[in-house]
């Protein structure tokens, strides 16, 4: 999508490995926000930014760290993978709160732990 | 755990004729919002409800919200093959973050 990009696309990894997935924004919007996608549990808050340096945990943390140290680019950081974590994690951004506005998605980043 | 839930999960209809989804959440909102998302694909923002609005309008989209139900439904006119699709509220639960559903799979016939 315009103005958010997630890297890598799709990954594969050893159970046990660190791993780190991107999301870049040239919209220099203040929120960014990291979910994964499961069959039959929707999308599931993982960590979210509400500024640089400024981050919060969300429903299903556990296993995960971010990191936000410029507008532009958030972090997500499996610590030790694990097969649990083999999921589609989605990157949105958003100018404000979302009182007043959506989101815009990233396209999505196929992880798969083997 | 999740705030929303559609209804139904899954529907298929012929081009044409009208889609409705619902979704009920569970706590107070200042929004509620829906997306749509194709396979493979991100989610996409297709309209935002006040919590003081009950109906809004965009293009062949029809949202209405009761928040005395906690129930908003999505409606769908003279669907199309595009149309093919999931499609998620969401709401903020009055924080500044929004918790999804798990989704309506929507699918169209030619």
């Amino acid at each position: 999508d315009a103005g958010i990009t997630q890297s890598p696309r799709h990954k594969v990894t050893e159970t046990g490995t660190p791993v780190t997935l991107r999301c870049h924004q040239t919209e220099n919007h203040r929120y960014m926000y990291w979910y994964r996608q499961d069959p039959g549990h929707g999308l599931r808050l993982i960590h979210y930014s509400y500024g640089v340096k400024d981050t919060d945990k969300g429903e299903v943390s556990d296993g995960y760290s971010v990191s936000r140290s410029k507008t532009e680019d958030f972090l997500l950081t499996l610590e030790s993978a694990t097969s649990s974590q083999t999921s589609v994690y989605f990157c949105a951004i958003s100018e404000s709160n979302v009182r007043d506005y959506g989101y815009t998605f990233g396209s999505g980043t196929r992880l798969t732990v083997v | 755990s999740q705030q929303g839930e559609e209804d139904p999960q899954a529907l298929s209809i012929q081009e044409g004729e009208n889609a409705t989804m619902n979704c009920s959440y569970k706590t107070s909102i200042n929004n509620l919002q829906w997306y749509r998302q194709n396979s493979g694909r991100g989610l996409v923002h297709l309209i935002l409800i006040r919590s003081n609005e009950r109906e809004k309008h965009s293009g062949r989209l029809r949202v209405t919200l009761d928040t005395s139900k906690k129930s908003s439904s999505l409606l769908i006119t003279a669907s199309r093959a595009a149309d093919t699709a999931s499609y998620f509220c969401a709401t903020d639960a009055r924080t500044d973050k929004l918790i999804f559903g798990t989704g309506t799979r929507l699918q169209v016939f030619p």
